[in-house]
C-alpha cells in the first residue's frame, strides 16, 4: 500500500499570501496524484488530477507539481474562500486508493 | 447536469443491518467507477471501496474487507454501500464518488451519507 504523508497539518495564512502544501508518496506514483478541497460540511472537490492539471471550473490561482514522490499545491493569493481542508491522494496503484491526513489552511 | 445523488441519514442501533445508495445521473453510468470514502467525526478520507458499473467488478480496501458490501444496479445506475451488522465505530459519514475516465481521481462527489449508529 502506497502511504501519503501531507505537511504540515495546519497551515495559518494571511488572505492575499501564497500557501504552499506538500505531499508526500512512501512510494513513486509517477504523476498519479490528485488534489482534493473540503470545506465545513461540505463534501470534497477535485482541484487536480495528473500532479498538475486543474479540473474543471478551478481558478488559475490553484497549481500544482511534482512528480514521483514529492509533489507540492501551491495557491497563489488565498481568497476567504480558499480555507478549508486539501487531501491530496494517489491512484498509481490501487486498490487501494489512498490519500493524505490533509492539511488545513486557516486564517492567520 | 452531472451528479450523483446519496441517499439521506440513517440512525441505526449498533447490530442493525443497513444499505446506503448512491445514484448517478447526467452521464453513461456503465461506463464509470463509483467509489465510497468514509469520514469518520474529525479525521480524514478513509476510502473504502469501489465497483464498475458496467460489470460490478468490485475492489475493496484490504483494511474493509468483509466488514461491508459494495454492490449495484446498473439498470437504474446506482451503488449501494451495506453492512450486515453496524457498530458504534461504523458512525461517519459516508461519500460516493465517480472515478474520472481520463484518470483515476474522483471528478464528482455525493453531497455524503451521514450514519449514526448508536443504542
Amino acid at each position: 500500500e502506497i502511504v501519503m504523508t501531507q505537511s504540515p497539518a495546519t497551515l495559518s495564512v494571511s488572505p492575499g499570501e501564497r500557501a504552499t502544501l506538500s505531499c508526500r508518496a512512501s512510494q513513486s506514483v509517477s504523476s498519479n496524484l490528485a488534489w482534493y478541497q473540503q470545506k465545513p460540511g461540505q463534501a470534497p472537490r477535485l482541484l487536480i488530477y495528473g500532479a498538475s492539471t486543474r479540473a474543471t471550473g478551478i481558478p488559475a490561482r490553484f497549481s500544482g507539481s511534482g512528480s514521483g514522490t514529492e509533489f507540492t499545491l501551491t495557491i497563489s493569493s488565498l481568497q476567504s474562500e480558499d480555507f478549508a481542508v486539501y487531501y491530496c491522494q494517489q491512484y498509481k496503484n490501487w486498490p487501494p486508493l489512498t490519500f493524505g491526513g490533509g492539511t488545513k489552511v486557516e486564517i492567520k | 447536469e452531472v451528479q450523483v445523488v446519496q441517499s439521506g441519514a440513517e440512525v441505526k442501533k449498533p447490530g442493525e443491518s443497513l444499505k446506503i445508495s448512491c445514484k448517478g445521473s447526467g452521464y453513461s453510468f456503465t461506463n464509470y467507477w463509483i467509489g465510497w470514502v468514509r469520514q469518520m467525526p474529525g479525521k480524514g478520507l478513509e476510502w473504502m471501496g469501489i465497483i464498475y458499473l458496467g460489470d460490478s467488478d468490485t475492489r475493496y480496501s484490504p483494511s474493509l474487507q468483509g466488514q461491508v458490501t459494495i454492490s449495484a444496479d446498473k439498470s437504474i445506475g446506482t451503488a449501494y454501500l451495506q453492512w450486515s451488522s453496524l457498530k458504534a465505530s461504523d458512525t461517519a459519514m459516508y461519500y460516493c464518488a465517480r472515478l474520472g475516465r481520463l484518470h483515476d481521481a474522483f471528478d464528482i462527489w455525493g453531497q455524503g451519507t451521514l450514519v449514526t449508529v448508536s443504542s
